[in-house]
């Protein structure tokens, strides 16, 4: 089975710092994502990747940027965090529309 | 833009009896459509999808969905619920390798 890892579970940041969210899959796949799961509002793409080093902007990129220089690893970076960043964070993979793999998600406390 | 609209928030039902969760969505074409669940804890989970062909397309776990031109739903339903389906279900749609989730139904089952 495809997994997909978010090395934290939870994290408890403060305001104005930098904050690396990582995210690595095991099954060489072209593409993948980053979403915010807040709720009342579903899930809300923040940022995705279709190859290394390529990154496009989802609906919701403001406050948000990555990387990706491996295939394997995604990484989501807060520059400054705010209190209005706390949420759920769930990365994703994907050969196609069809094979989504979810993380177990990222529960962030802007402080 | 594609997008869904799941219009209950929450539902309850008791154990045993049947379901149905509303999904509507805004597409010209024929959509790519599913149903994902996130249980408690758990990472989220595909229930079921739909591309093409025939219009009922059965799941996991005893659920089934109809896909519906005419009204532009796509309703997910069960004819017995289980104590163990208590959880939040996203309607999703998906273009370009990326899914737009719905704001979620979180279902409430009563024993």
């Amino acid at each position: 089975d495809v997994k997909v890892t978010q090395s934290s579970r939870y994290l408890v940041k403060r305001t104005g710092e930098k904050v690396f969210l990582e995210c690595v899959q095991d099954m060489d796949h072209e593409n993948m994502f980053w979403y915010r799961q807040d709720p009342g509002l579903g899930l809300r793409l923040i940022y995705f990747s279709y190859d290394v080093k390529m990154k496009e902007k989802g609906d919701i990129p403001e406050g948000y940027s990555v990387s990706r220089e491996k295939k394997e690893r995604f990484s989501l970076i807060l520059e400054s965090a705010s209190t209005n960043q706390t949420s759920m964070y769930l990365c994703a993979s994907s050969l196609d529309r069809d094979g989504y793999t979810f993380g177990s998600g990222t529960r962030l406390t802007v402080v | 833009a594609q997008s869904v609209t799941q219009p209950d928030i929450h539902i309850t039902v008791s154990e045993g009896a049947s379901l149905e969760l509303r999904c509507n969505y805004s597409y010209g074409a024929t959509p790519y459509l599913f149903w994902y669940v996130q249980s408690p804890g758990q990472g989220l989970q595909l229930l079921l999808k739909y591309f093409s062909g025939d219009t009922l397309v059965q799941g996991i776990k005893g659920f089934e969905a109809e896909f519906k031109r005419s009204q532009s739903s796509f309703n997910l339903r069960k004819p017995s619920v289980h104590w163990s389906d208590a959880a939040e279900y996203f309607c999703v749609t998906g273009g370009g390798n990326k899914l737009t989730f719905g704001t979620g139904t979180q279902l409430k089952v009563e024993l």
